[in-house]
This record gives structure tokens, sequence and C-alpha cells, in this order.
């Protein structure tokens, strides 16, 4: 079974930037969330998607940061425009469903560097 | 809200030794779920072992079992005989009514 992939594994891009991030969760789960992870912190997260629709995103910096999954497949967080806080790991997780009794698995994560 | 801390941010352990990370976290909620994930460099999270609230019976995987105390709403885990491969981020991380919360993280080396 292939696991969560993400692209690209690494960007660096100046502040004021845009960038985006793509995921493609395991085949079958219709849950997927997006993470941002802060260096010497634990993943937060920032949006978590049902299908096609968004069930969270409290977390979400709505001014900069959206997100998509139209197909309820694939997924992509986008920022617009960058600032250095942004700095991070950005992990894409999914899971068969919601709830808190079924496990989430994660992809390799993109690391975004803001200059 | 719920908080997980992590107090050890770094911990080392001698090949074949067994290490404990601490973790303890805070939740008014009664049903929940409990879990170790490792990271290692190459980021991708992976899950290590669970525990959910309801069961007082400690979970085990293989080197790996919790000790997980409800009343003092802690959660260690035990790594035993430990290997090179072990070396890693390990993450504890809580979930109940809300989205995933995880601690802040140890960094565990293993030392040949």
């Amino acid at each position: 079974e292939a696991g969560v992939a993400q692209s690209p594994r690494y960007k660096i891009i100046e502040k004021r930037q845009s960038v985006a991030f793509w995921c493609n969760p395991i085949s079958g789960h219709a849950t997927l969330y997006w993470y941002q992870q802060i260096l010497g912190q634990g993943p937060k997260l920032l949006i978590q998607f049902q299908n096609n629709g968004v069930v969270d995103d409290s977390q979400l910096p709505k001014d900069r940061f959206s997100a998509e999954r139209l197909k309820g497949v694939d997924s992509t967080l986008k920022i617009q425009p960058a600032k250095l806080e942004d700095s991070a790991v950005y992990l894409c997780a999914s899971s068969l469903t919601s709830g808190i009794s079924y496990e989430q698995y994660f992809g390799p994560g993109t690391r975004l560097t803001v200059t | 809200a719920q908080t997980v801390t992590q107090s050890q941010p770094e911990m080392s352990v001698q090949e074949a030794e067994t290490v404990t990370l601490s973790c303890t976290y805070d939740t008014s909620e009664s049903d929940y779920y409990l879990f170790w994930y490792k990271q290692p460099p190459s980021r991708q999270m992976i899950l290590v072992i669970r525990q959910e609230a309801y069961k007082q019976q400690n979970a085990t995987e293989n080197r790996f079992s919790v000790n997980f105390q409800k009343a003092a709403k802690s959660f260690s885990l035990k790594i035993s005989d430990s290997q090179l491969g072990d070396a890693a981020m390990y993450f504890c991380a809580y979930t109940g009514n809300t989205p995933l919360v995880f601690g802040k993280g140890t960094r565990l080396s293993v030392i040949a």
C-alpha cells in the first residue's frame, strides 16, 4: 500500500512570495490533515478535510493560508504572501475516516524556508 | 484546552539498555486516546504505540511499552533493548473531542 505522498520535499522562497504544497493521501482515506511543524515544536493542525469538506480550520491563518481538496482526494495548501515565521515543515496526514480511533498516517513533509 | 507536556528535551541511552520518556497531559475529557510518535531525520511521523483511556491495561508493542497513569495524567514510553535505529524525536500526542495535540518532543540518542 502506497503511503501519503507530498511534494516538493524542500522549498526556499523569499518573503512576500507565494508557495503551494501538494498532498496525495492513501487511497480510500476520506480524512486529510495539514499540520505545521515549527523547528523545536510538535506539529500543529492547520486544517482537516472530510472528503472535500472542511471539518476544522480554526488554526489556519486565513489571511494568508488557503487549502482545498476539490475532488476529495488530492489536496493543496497555499501560502500567499509568505512571512519569515512561516518557515516550518508542512506535514500532510490521512486517515480512513474521522474519529479518534482511526490512525493518522503521515507523509514525509515539505520543509519550507522563507528568507 | 488540552495540553501535552514533555519535560525532557533530550535523552540518551546505551545500545541494548532501557530508557523511559515522560509525558503528562491535561484534559477534562473522559474518552480519549494517547499516542507516541517517532520522527526520524526523514521527518515522517511513525506511530509507535497508542493507548485508549478506558483501557486500564498498558499497551505494548514489541520493545515499546507504556505506563499509563490516568489519575495522574501521565503517559510514559519505555523502550527496552534500545537499538541504533531508535534514535529519533519522540512526540507524545493526545486526541479526544479535539484534533491531535502534540508535545514538544524528546530527542533520543542511542550510544553504541
